[in-house]
């Protein structure tokens, strides 16, 4: 079983959508959680992160944890086709662990006109 | 602010011959250094991590290295390719010492190897 779990997707949404992406975890040390953008041939790019349970909202995106369930999500409001990228999830240990992250494999999202 | 630079963005090289991919921070002092590589449906791999010049932590037995020759240059370096070295190669870095650690990333180097 793998630490962090997301599903590869490809998701596919009409312009305005509500997306909801998800991962679990298994390793309950997890207690610093990461959502990356990517599109095709560049390197991710953060878009949040936090490290309490609860929801943490930046513009339209809201970023959701679970940890007694051990699962997080990423919402996206009003989603625009510039928003088609794939997105990871990344979590982390709090303190030690050289700061090592863990990653999904991502989930590709595509946003229709 | 802070920027990293990698490069070249594409670089197709045949079985046997030696790699070497740069990666440069520039507006941060002391950053934490680490090189990945993406494949597909397998989500990034970390290869090598670095805290400081010449200090340098492996997570995988391959054949790769890394070097730290200077504090915001990260080197990946190979004397002999394989077809399995293929892939995405991309660099990171993160504030040294500070609780909340987010790592950001370069654009990375497509490797082809044939």
């Amino acid at each position: 079983q793998k630490e962090v779990e997301q599903d590869p997707g490809p998701l596919s949404v009409p312009e305005g959508a509500i997306v909801s992406l998800n991962c679990t975890y298994s390793n309950s040390a997890f207690q610093y959680f990461m959502w990356y953008r990517q599109y095709s041939r560049k390197g991710p790019e953060l878009l949040m992160y936090t490290y309490s349970s609860g929801n943490k909202e930046d513009g339209r995106f809201t970023a959701q944890v679970d940890k007694s369930s051990k699962y997080i999500s990423l919402f996206i409001r009003d989603s625009q086709p510039s928003d088609s990228a794939t997105y990871l999830c990344a979590m982390r240990i709090l303190t030690g662990g050289g700061n090592k992250l863990t990653f999904g494999t991502g989930t590709q999202l595509k946003v229709e006109l | 602010s802070q920027t990293i630079h990698q490069w070249p963005a594409t670089l197709v090289q045949p079985v046997g011959s030696p790699l070497s991919l740069e990666c440069t921070v520039e507006g941060t002092s002391n950053p934490n250094l680490y090189w990945y590589r993406q494949a597909a449906g397998r989500g990034l791999q970390l290869l090598f991590y670095s805290v400081g010049i010449g200090q340098i932590s492996s997570e995988v037995p391959q054949n790769l290295s890394a070097s730290r020759p200077q504090d915001r240059q990260f080197i990946l370096s190979s004397k002999k390719l394989l077809l399995s070295d293929s892939g995405f190669y991309l660099c990171a870095w993160s504030v040294l010492g500070t609780r909340n650690q987010p790592q950001h990333f370069g654009d990375g180097t497509r490797l082809s190897i044939l």
